[in-house]
Parts: structure tokens; sequence; C-alpha cells
């Protein structure tokens, strides 16, 4: 089955800086990647994602950029702000509708004021 | 809010016991998702429903975990003989119809503790 590794699993920054999450995946038949923010107590939320016959998609501050050669996607964030601290998850999906989601382990990201 | 709505928020429970997890999803969705979070980890997919039918099961880790849906919008998760490791976070998600393009959207999670 799929397996979706995801690095940094903790990550610090000062606010106004820009963050970077890197995933790797291992089936080279997924072809839907989305990225979700996890707030404290609260349920995964979708910031973006992308589909395998993209390379790059952005949405204001964040970006998300995708090389299936090499089978691995990162999530950008641009002039971070204390509200984007939160735990970060890639997926990766066969299906790409997103029905059936492999989870990365999670990245704590920390902005400091 | 009209979000996906999981009771119990939380649930403690012996091990051995038999405990309902239930989710209702946003109203009109026809697809419907649980997923299981243990602490510091990511969500692991458990089974994915399309209408009352489940559409894929695989993720369900044996035979004491079982979950219906029988009309389509309210699902429950059933789990019998409890064990200490089966305490985690279930997760329920729902989307309009599980088409490419269409988000799903999760509950805040029900957190089981089996002790």
């Amino acid at each position: 089955g799929e397996n979706v590794e995801q690095h940094p699993s903790t990550l610090s920054v000062q606010e106004g800086d820009s963050a970077v999450i890197k995933c790797t995946y291992s089936d080279s038949a997924s072809n839907y990647f989305p990225w979700y923010k996890q707030e404290l107590g609260k349920g995964p939320q979708l910031i973006i994602d992308i589909r395998s016959n993209v390379g790059e998609k952005k949405d204001q501050r964040i970006a998300v950029t995708l090389n299936k050669t090499a089978k691995h996607f990162s999530l950008h964030i641009t002039e971070t702000q204390p509200e984007d601290s939160a735990v970060y998850f890639c997926a990766a999906s066969l299906d790409n509708a997103g029905n059936m989601l492999t989870f990365g382990g999670g990245t704590r990201l920390m902005v400091k004021p | 809010g009209a979000g996906v709505s999981q009771t119990p928020s939380n649930k403690v429970t012996e091990k051995g016991k038999y405990v309902e997890l239930r989710c209702d999803p946003i109203s009109g969705h026809t697809a419907l998702y649980w997923y299981r979070q243990s602490l510091g980890q990511g969500p692991e997919f458990l089974i994915y429903f399309q209408g009352t039918g489940a559409a894929d099961d695989s993720g369900l880790p044996n035979d004491r975990f079982f979950a219906v849906r029988p009309e389509g919008s309210v699902s429950t998760l059933k789990i019998q003989r409890t064990e200490r490791g089966d305490s985690a976070v279930y997760l329920c998600a729902s989307s309009v119809n599980g088409a490419a393009s269409t988000e799903a959207f999760f509950g805040q999670g029900t957190r089981l503790t089996v002790v």
C-alpha cells in the first residue's frame, strides 16, 4: 500500500519568515495530494491540494509543488503569521477524489511573534 | 453551524466493553469517511461510505470494528471487545458526493480512551 513520509516533524520560524514542509510517497499511481491544517481539539481542515497533472499551485500565501518523478511534494507558506501555528499533514490518494487518503505523520509549525 | 458533528466528544470505556461512536455528516453529503488518529500521528483510513453502502472498508483493522450507515446519513462506528490499543481520536468526514474537486470536511472527532 501507499506510504507517506513527512519532514520535519517540528518547525519553528519567526513571524514573517517562510516555512517549507516536505513529503514523499511510495506509490507512483497516487494522483491526488491534499494538505491539511489541524488545530488543537479540531479535525483537519483542507488548505490546498494538487493533482498529478499539475506541477505547482498557489493560493495567496500558500503554495504546493509536486515532483512526480521523484515522488515528493512540498508545502510552502510565505509571510508566516502566529495564526499559522498548527499541525500540518500531507496526504496522498490513488483515488483522484481523495476518498481514501494516506496521511503523513504531521509537522508541528510554531510561528514566533 | 452545519458542519460534521460527532458524538460523544469523549468516551472512556473499560477494556472488553462495546462502544458506539456517532457521526452526523453535513446535510446532503453522500460520501462519508471514518479515520482513526493516534496521538502524534496522522489520521489512518478506516472505511468509506457512498450512500448506504461501504464503498471500501479495507482500513478496518479487524473484525471487532464495524460501521453502518443505514439511511445514507448518520453513521455509527461500532467497536466490540475494546482493547487499550483502540484508544485514539476517531474522525469522521463527509463530502458532497466523493467525486473529484469535492472537499471532505472533518468533524472534531471522538476521543476514545480504553482503560
